[in-house]
């Protein structure tokens, strides 16, 4: 099983100012690598795919890097709304698939 | 527009079942894989497994091998997941959810979230 590892579990971040959140995986997934947002009581909303790819209608200021095991999700200037919690999530394998236990980017 | 809509609230008891259901729209049932993900309070998200609609065919997270099924409905474009033998620490928001594609598992359609909750 990839074991999926978030750092650090909360952030505190000044509205406007940058956010860097780190998955790493136990092995590498090679860059089938998604991260998703998650607000209260919303369903996940998938930003990132393939590692660095943003998904339709994800703003520029989300942006995503790494590859084998180390991965980054950086928010260039935060806004209100994206003050959430952050997944990370490995398909390179389906036995099973894995998700990270969570970033909470607060507001400082 | 491609929606995943599911069932509503369920409150339970430890050693009983649910059923939660995901009713789909907007695109072709059989095409997409269905899989199940669990969001346990103070956890981190959990995949379940999945479910070939066309084929019927499955494939459990071995965490929920033997107290899981996952079925369709496919003339009503619905896909069921039953967990049995429940216990406090399956009380979680359970979510269907759809790749973009079958080949990679990148989940970009989601439902709204069914919340379980097991109490004595």
């Amino acid at each position: 099983e990839r074991v999926m590892t978030q750092s650090p579990p909360t952030l505190s971040v000044s509205p406007g100012e940058r956010a860097t959140l780190s998955c790493r995986a136990s092995q590498s997934v090679n860059n089938n690598l998604a991260w998703y947002q998650q607000r209260p009581g919303q369903a996940p909303r998938l930003l990132i795919y393939g590692a660095s790819t943003r998904a339709t209608g994800i703003p520029a200021r989300f942006s995503g890097s790494g590859s084998g095991t180390d991965f980054t999700l950086t928010i260039s200037s935060l806004q209100s709304e994206d003050f959430a919690v952050y997944f990370c999530q490995q398909y390179d394998s389906w036995s099973p698939l894995t998700f990270g236990g969570g970033t909470k980017v607060e507001i400082k | 527009q491609v929606q995943l809509v599911q069932s509503g609230a369920e409150v339970t008891k430890p050693g009983a079942s649910v059923i939660v259901s995901c009713r789909t729209s907007g695109y072709t049932f059989s095409d997409y894989d269905i899989h199940w993900v669990r969001l346990a309070p103070g956890q981190g998200l959990e995949w379940m497994g999945w479910m070939n609609p066309n084929s019927g065919g499955t494939n459990y997270a071995q965490k929920f091998q033997g107290r899981v099924t996952m079925t369709r409905d496919m003339s009503i474009s619905t896909a069921y997941m039953e967990l049995r033998t429940l216990t406090s620490d399956d009380s979680a928001v359970y979510f269907c959810a759809r790749p973009s594609t079958n080949v990679w598992a990148r989940f970009h359609y989601w439902g709204q979230g069914t919340p379980v909750t097991v109490s004595s």
